[in-house]
């Protein structure tokens, strides 16, 4: 399978604790996107990336959010002392610069993150 | 960044036609207007994209008012799969840069 992959799928924490999640891109994709989507509505778009260069941050993201993608492959979504309302399903997405697909974005199954 | 309302929900009966409507009013002249789809448990799937005309591919088809304030996502055959949220997202000419911003979809039930 050579779609976006995301790890964990699922990830119970305690308040307080730091959780960190991976997204794997379709390969050769530059463009890389994380959201985050609680129960009932759409998507809320958090950061994107163009290769290594984190370009675009939302007011969503927190001094306790945290992203990367060192090598312009792989990234991680890193949250800090989590709080419940942090519970949420965390979805990246990844798309080409150029060719037929370039205006798609495709996304992964999401990490849900349930904090207690 | 245009405002779109959409149904909150939807039934269709399977292998009948559903019409998805879409108002986007206050689109600007250079928004591509996207439509993405949810199956329950999955993330989202593009479905299909215009700017003008109408657009068909595998999945669907994409009718465009003339005065581009309102779209409407064609599925011809709805199956037990097409039972998703469907969302209606304008975006910026050549916006594969930036994010998608999703509003709160249609949600279609596909009856048997």
């Amino acid at each position: 399978d050579t779609g976006v992959s995301q790890d964990p799928r699922h990830k119970i924490t305690k308040r307080g604790q730091n959780v960190t999640f991976r997204c794997d891109p379709i390969s050769e994709h530059n463009r890389l996107y994380w959201y985050r989507q609680t129960l009932g509505q759409g998507p809320e778009f958090l950061t994107y990336f163009q290769n290594e260069a984190q370009l675009e941050k939302s007011r969503l993201l927190s001094d306790r959010f945290s992203a990367e993608r060192p090598k312009g492959s792989f990234s991680t979504l890193e949250i800090q002392r989590t709080e419940q309302g942090d519970s949420a399903m965390y979805l990246c997405a990844s798309s080409p610069i150029a060719g037929p697909t370039y205006n798609e974005q495709f996304f992964g199954p999401g990490t849900r993150l349930t904090v207690l | 960044d245009a405002k779109t309302t959409q149904p909150n929900s939807m039934e269709s009966n399977e292998e009948e036609p559903v019409h998805l409507p879409c108002n986007h009013s206050t689109i600007s002249g250079t928004d591509y207007i996207h439509w993405y789809r949810q199956l329950p448990s999955q993330g989202p799937e593009y479905v299909i994209h215009g700017l003008t005309s109408n657009v068909n591919n595998r999945m669907a088809s994409l009718a465009i008012a003339e005065d581009r304030k309102s779209s409407t996502l064609i599925l011809h055959r709805a199956t037990l799969r097409d039972a998703a949220v469907y969302y209606c997202i304008p975006r910026r000419y050549g916006g594969s840069q930036g994010n998608l911003i999703f509003g709160k979809g249609t949600k279609l039930s596909v009856k048997p």
